[in-house]
This record gives C-alpha cells, sequence and structure tokens, in this order.
C-alpha cells in the first residue's frame, strides 16, 4: 500500500511558469525524498530533505517539509517542457528500512 | 560509471510460466531493492538483498523470489505468473549504511498474457 498521496493527481502548466506538488504521508520518517520518472521508466532521485530541515533548494527546485503536518512540497520554477514527468514523493522511515512511495503527479508543461 | 542496469527491458510471458529479471547495481553499491509499479501506481516495495540474504520483504507472496550474487548483482524470480503480475519491474541500489536516494535503474516491463 501507498503510504501517501501527492496532490495534484495531475498538472497542467505552460513553459516558465512554478509548479507546485504536495506530498503528505502517514508515518514518522528519517527523510523524504523526490524522484521523478519520465515515460514509465527508471526513477531519477531529484532531492532528499532531512526530517529536521524545514526547507532544501537544488538548482530550480525547492522541497519544503512540515513534519508536524506530515507534508512535504516540491516546487520547480521557471518549469520547461523537458520538466514534463512523473513524480513522487518517498518516505524513508530510517533504520535500513525501505522507501514508501506516494501515487505521484503528472507533470505536463506545454511549450 | 555506468549506474543500475537491468535486463531484459521487455518480456511477454504466459500466464502460468516462470520468469527472471536481473540487475546490476551501480559500483561502488553493495544492498539491492526491487520494486513494483503498475500502471499509474507509485513503486511497491517488494524486498531487499544485502550481503547476499534477503534482509526486507514486502508484502508479496512467496511466488516472488530472488537471489543476490557475490558481486551484488540480484536477480527477481516470479513463479506461476498472473495477470496482475503485469507491471515495471524496478531495481534499485544504494551503499549500505548511507542515507541518500537510491539509484534505480530503467526497468523491466514484464507484460503476462
Amino acid at each position: 500500500s501507498q503510504q501517501g498521496e501527492e496532490d495534484p493527481q495531475a498538472l497542467s502548466i505552460q513553459e516558465g511558469e512554478n509548479a507546485t506538488m504536495n506530498c503528505s504521508y502517514k508515518t514518522s520518517i528519517n527523510n523524504l525524498q523526490w524522484y521523478r520518472q519520465n515515460s514509465g521508466r527508471g526513477l531519477v532521485h531529484l532531492i532528499l530533505i532531512r526530517s529536521n530541515e524545514r526547507e532544501k533548494h537544488s538548482g530550480r527546485l525547492r522541497v519544503t517539509l512540515d513534519t508536524s503536518k506530515k507534508s512535504s512540497s516540491l516546487l520547480i520554477t521557471a518549469s520547461r517542457a523537458a520538466d514534463t514527468a512523473s513524480y513522487f514523493c518517498a518516505t524513508d522511515p530510517g533504520s535500513a528500512r525501505q522507501l514508501t512511495f506516494g501515487s505521484g503527479t503528472q507533470l505536463t508543461v506545454l511549450p | 560509471d555506468a549506474g543500475v542496469t537491468q535486463s531484459p527491458t521487455h518480456l511477454i510471458k504466459t500466464r502460468g510460466q516462470q520468469v527472471t529479471l536481473r540487475c546490476s547495481p551501480k559500483s561502488g553499491h553493495d544492498t539491492v531493492s526491487w520494486y513494483q509499479q503498475a500502471l499509474g501506481q507509485g513503486p511497491q516495495f517488494i524486498f531487499q538483498y544485502y550481503e547476499e540474504e534477503e534482509r526486507q520483504r514486502g508484502n508479496f507472496p512467496d511466488r516472488f523470489s530472488g537471489h543476490q550474487f557475490p558481486n551484488y548483482s540480484s536477480e527477481l524470480n516470479v513463479n506461476a505468473l498472473l495477470l496482475g503480475d503485469s507491471a515495471l519491474y524496478l531495481c534499485a541500489s544504494r551503499r549500505t549504511g548511507e542515507s541518500y536516494g537510491y539509484t534505480f535503474g530503467s526497468g523491466t516491463r514484464l507484460t503476462v498474457v
């Protein structure tokens, strides 16, 4: 079963706009990770935020984490058509236990 | 530096048959995990191998089994295939003890007819 849910399930924006995706989860975590998947192929790790961090940046990506609300958001700024993909959050409970993925957000960036 | 390599990329099997999928982890990685991803869903954890032993297992029946070899490569075996086993099977690796993102392979697309 999925750990949590991503919201929205699908998002369509124009190139240059910002895209925000949200992730909610249910149990305590060591860290939360975001992955990208193109056309049903392999997942690419984008960014990891630890449970004691509230915000993290990597290039055009900004991730926030609110452990009190058990939620995270991924912001992609100045989106490009090449950002079109599915985005998944995954929670890592630590102690070498496994990642649990959400159901994903399908992002479409229109040129 | 090669990432995670999976083979084959696509596979079509008949219900009731058995299948073996293969994975070579990224250089320097010793832990391999397998995930099943149904169409439109997020990946679901099947099991994890480290030091040639299954260390953790998700909610999958015994028809799903695996193996890890001394060179850290791994196989996923599925017996008595069902139509519902049709999915993308993903292999992920990382170095034990380090907390960072996993490296995923491109997956094997299994279709059971």
